[in-house]
């Protein structure tokens, strides 16, 4: 069974930065694509960011492009999203998401609160 | 970037009863189309993909079709486990996009 355990989100000030991770388990991690989607409060879902099986492919909706970086390390089945000059619009749940196309599998997600 | 437009917003309708939810694409999309069905405080849940196939473990009342620009989600007995907000989504090209969200409610 496919397991996706997001944390690292929280609260921060405007401008700020911040680095969420996601664990991945019960499947082959290396040989999968992962995602980043988020939701704001009480809004639809809107796609962040995608990192190919190997690292080598990521993709970013124009939202985040320049700020956000996608990473991820075989060797631990992790994913992470770094995240930087935040501003209030990023404030949302961030969910980890596995699948190169359909988006199969979704953890419970994060939630990052950028405020003063 | 390809635009999908869900629709209708909201939907009310009895248990019972045939629902039809409707995702329209700015772009052809071929059939690289899903949907997802959100219930509140939860993840979303993937239930079909390629447009019309049926993900494992999702109930047969839950249909897709649809190529190119327009698709349809039905479900063709409504139950009361269906409500929840329904999504579609592209992935023919990035940037991924998804509808706005279709709110189904049970009267």
């Amino acid at each position: 069974e496919v397991h996706l355990l997001e944390s690292g989100g929280g609260l921060v000030e405007p401008g700020g930065s911040l680095r969420l991770s996601c664990e991945a388990s019960g499947f082959t991690f290396s040989s999968s694509a992962m995602n980043w989607v988020r939701q704001a409060p009480g809004k639809g879902l809107e796609w962040v960011s995608t990192i190919s099986a190997s690292g080598g492919a990521t993709f970013y909706a124009d939202s985040v492009r320049g700020r956000f970086s996608i990473g991820r390390d075989n060797s631990k089945n992790a994913v992470s999203l770094h995240m930087y000059s935040l501003g209030e619009d990023d404030t949302a749940l961030y969910y980890c998401v596995h699948g190169w196309n359909a988006l199969d599998s979704w953890g419970q997600g994060t939630l990052v609160t950028v405020s003063s | 970037d390809i635009q999908m437009t869900q629709f209708p917003s909201t939907l009310s309708a009895s248990v019972g009863d045939r629902v039809t939810i409707t995702c329209r694409a700015s772009l052809s999309i071929e059939s690289w189309l899903a949907w997802y069905q959100q219930k509140p405080g939860k993840a979303p849940n993937l239930l079909i993909y390629k447009a019309s196939n049926l993900e494992s473990g999702v109930p047969s009342r839950f249909s897709g079709t649809g190529s190119g620009t327009e698709f349809t989600l039905t479900i063709s007995s409504l139950q009361p486990d269906d409500s929840a907000t329904y999504y579609c989504q592209q992935y023919n090209s990035y940037p991924r996009t998804f509808g706005q969200g279709t709110r189904v409610e049970i009267k």
